[in-house]
């Protein structure tokens, strides 16, 4: 069954930075897209960002495009992001999720339970 | 990237059937077949119900089914029944080979 486990969450001040990771198990990490998503409290989903197999190629929603930096070590099976410059508006609990293609951001077949970031003085 | 719009609600009896509209633009869900569906239940992850607008993963029950026309897209839950009251997503690839979500649409089963 595959596995998705996020940590890396917590209480930051705005402007500060905070790195997420997501660790991946049960399934061959590379040959999947992977990306993040977040749900700000009582709100909807937001896609934030998806980097390819291969990290070859990145992709970031305008919100966060600059701020954010998504990443992955395949060796270790592990998805990250980077995120900067953090905002009130960044709080949210964030989710990775599979993509059931190598290449791009679309089918999330599979998430992991969250991990929250609260950003506040 | 603007948010692909729902209904905030919709609700019905069990057994009834409902549909769940998904309004996007020529350039998301009118550009691709990439239109996937999502559940979610109160404080836990979103579980994938539909994807390529029409296709259900394996273990979702044949009473979920998605159709596109144009650039709306639909969910519709035949025979509902009280677990299937949540909150219901759609997404779309978009050109700019990011991912958009509508605003979601709570269902609730009376």
């Amino acid at each position: 069954e595959v596995h998705l486990l996020e940590s890396g969450g917590g209480l930051v001040q705005p402007g500060g930075s905070l790195r997420l990771s997501c660790a991946a198990s049960e399934f061959t990490f590379s040959n999947y897209a992977m990306n993040w998503v977040r749900q700000a409290p009582g709100k909807g989903l937001e896609w934030v960002s998806a980097i390819t197999g291969s990290a070859g190629s990145t992709y970031y929603a305008d919100s966060v495009k600059g701020r954010f930096t998504i990443s992955r070590d395949n060796s270790k099976n592990t998805l990250y992001l980077q995120m900067n410059s953090l905002r009130v508006e960044d709080t949210a609990v964030y989710f990775c999720a599979r993509a059931s293609t190598v290449v791009a951001p679309r089918n999330l077949d599979y998430w992991g339970q969250g991990t929250l970031v609260t950003v506040s003085s | 990237q603007s948010a692909l719009t729902q209904p905030a609600s919709v609700s019905g009896s069990p057994g009834q059937s409902i549909t769940i509209s998904c309004a996007g633009t020529r350039n998301d869900v009118g550009a691709y077949n990439y239109v996937s569906w999502y559940q979610q239940h109160p404080g836990k992850a979103p579980k994938l119900m539909i994807y390529e607008v029409s296709n259900r993963p394996s273990g979702v029950p044949d009473r979920f089914s998605g159709s596109k026309s144009d650039n709306t897209a639909s969910l519709t839950i035949s025979g509902l029944q009280p677990e299937d009251e949540a909150d219901y997503y759609c997404s779309s690839y978009t050109r700019r080979s990011t991912l958009v979500f509508g605003g979601g649409t709570r269902v609730t089963v009376l």
